[in-house]
């Protein structure tokens, strides 16, 4: 089946660790983003990339990375400059970097210990 | 700001009956697109509708319409014979700026037996 899958679905981090949360489609996307949502809010954006080996800031990217060495592949890591990383996290993607329906993936809940 | 705002911050509705969730924002665009989506308690966002700028005719997937009102800048959702899955968060969505995707706070649905 086509879709997006996100690993692992729940993920602790310890204080001063980095973490890497991985985000795989097989839509043949050329466009992926990550998102993060607190309790009872939205979405905001950290970061997306258009095309392999490129990638943007989007609203909140300090304390983030991200790496796009292939098209179907884009992970995560929150690093130890994030200080308030608890949060879910949902990776989605779209055909292409316009305007096109981004579709998302089932998502990744991150605690810190 | 360039900005989405969903005023409602929880709704109840009784089973089988109608329902609208409105949704605001504020942009300097002329072309944009409009999302609504959906998110159950699997925490999964799901698309429920989508809505061109530039199409003066209201978009209707099944028992989801919209009342897109280009002047006003409001994108309400109108669900009809609610169903009891129809229960989850409701985010309304829109690509203000470039490629990113701009979500609104949300919109807790819940629909009663």
């Amino acid at each position: 089946d086509g879709g997006i899958t996100q690993s692992p679905k729940y993920l602790f981090r310890k204080e001063g660790q980095n973490v890497t949360l991985s985000c795989e489609q097989n839509l043949n996307h050329d466009a992926m983003y990550w998102y993060r949502q607190d309790p009872g809010q939205g979405l905001r954006l950290i970061y997306y990339s258009q095309i392999v080996n490129d990638f943007q800031k989007g609203d909140i990217a300090e304390g983030y990375s991200v790496s796009r060495e292939k098209k179907e592949s884009f992970p995560l890591t929150v690093t130890s400059a994030q200080k308030n990383p608890t949060a879910f996290y949902l990776c989605a993607s779209s055909p292409r970097g316009d305007e096109e329906t981004q579709y998302f993936g089932p998502g990744t809940r991150l605690l810190v210990l | 700001a360039q900005t989405v705002t969903q005023s409602q911050p929880e709704m109840s509705v009784q089973e089988a009956e109608t329902v609208t969730l409105s949704c605001t924002y504020d942009t300097s665009e002329n072309n944009y697109y409009l999302f609504w989506y959906k998110q159950p308690p699997s925490r999964q966002m799901i698309l429920v509708i989508r809505q061109e700028a530039y199409k003066q005719q209201n978009a209707t997937e099944n028992r989801f319409s919209v009342n897109f009102q280009k002047a006003a800048k409001s994108f309400s959702l109108k669900i009809s014979d609610s169903q009891l899955g129809d229960t989850a968060m409701y985010f309304c969505a829109t690509h203000l700026s470039g490629n990113m995707l701009t979500f609104g706070g949300g919109t807790r649905l819940m629909v009663k037996p």
